[in-house]
């Protein structure tokens, strides 16, 4: 059965530092990976998916890797704002139409 | 582009009382959708998900049950709500099956508590 660890559960840093946050999963044999931003009480926003055939996705100043065989993925978020302070998830699918497997999430607060 | 809308936003209910959330999706055609539920202190929970009109499946045996009578339309009921139905709600939608990707884009949520 597929298990997603998100470590740490929560971050507090300053404003303009860089950060790195880590997911890992138990079944290598994933489709997909995907990083979903959630702010208090709101839904889920899509950040980055990872094919599983890639190794990397970047959107702005976040980017996002994924090492299949050792069941990892990093979330790189760099000069970071207080508007980036929120939830952020991990999630895997294993075959395309078919259910996201998430981590419990990452709680990121930045100070300014 | 695809929007999803989800209502009611929030729901407070007595138990022991009936369910009825509501999911559309505009902007796309035969997409796939799902029900997720986010409780306190977990993480969120496929409840079930839908390839086409009709056809459901079901991943959590629990009092709940979904419905789809059109292409982007999904419906989450139950018939008597228990104190452990209370959590966030969430639908999505995935392009079908035979695109190569899967990406699943949420709705706002349906906060639900049961008194």
């Amino acid at each position: 059965k597929q298990e997603v660890t998100q470590i740490p559960a929560a971050l507090s840093v300053p404003e303009g530092e860089n950060l790195v946050l880590n997911c890992s999963f138990t079944d290598s044999a994933i489709y997909n990976l995907q990083w979903f931003r959630q702010d208090p009480g709101k839904g889920l926003t899509s950040l980055l998916l990872i094919q599983s055939s890639q190794r990397e996705q970047t959107s702005g100043r976040l980017n996002a890797s994924l090492d299949k065989s050792s069941g990892r993925s990093t979330l790189y978020i760099a000069a970071s704002q207080p508007g980036d302070s929120a939830t952020y998830l991990c999630a895997v699918s294993h075959q395309a139409g078919t259910a996201l497997i998430f981590g419990k999430g990452t709680t990121l607060s930045v100070s300014s | 582009s695809q929007t999803i809308h989800q209502w009611p936003a929030t729901l407070v209910q007595p138990v022991g009382s009936p369910l009825s959330l509501e999911c559309t999706v505009e902007g796309t055609s035969n997409p796939n959708l799902y029900w997720y539920r986010q409780a306190a202190g977990r993480g969120l929970q496929l409840l079930f998900y839908s390839v086409g009109i009709g056809q459901i499946s079901s991943e959590v045996p629990q009092n709940l049950s979904a419905s789809r009578p059109q292409d982007r339309q999904f419906i989450l009921s139950s018939k008597k709500l228990l104190l452990s139905d209370s959590g966030f709600y969430l639908c999505a939608w995935s392009v079908p099956r035979t695109s190569p990707y899967n990406e699943q884009f949420f709705g706002p949520g349906t906060r639900l508590t049961v008194l």
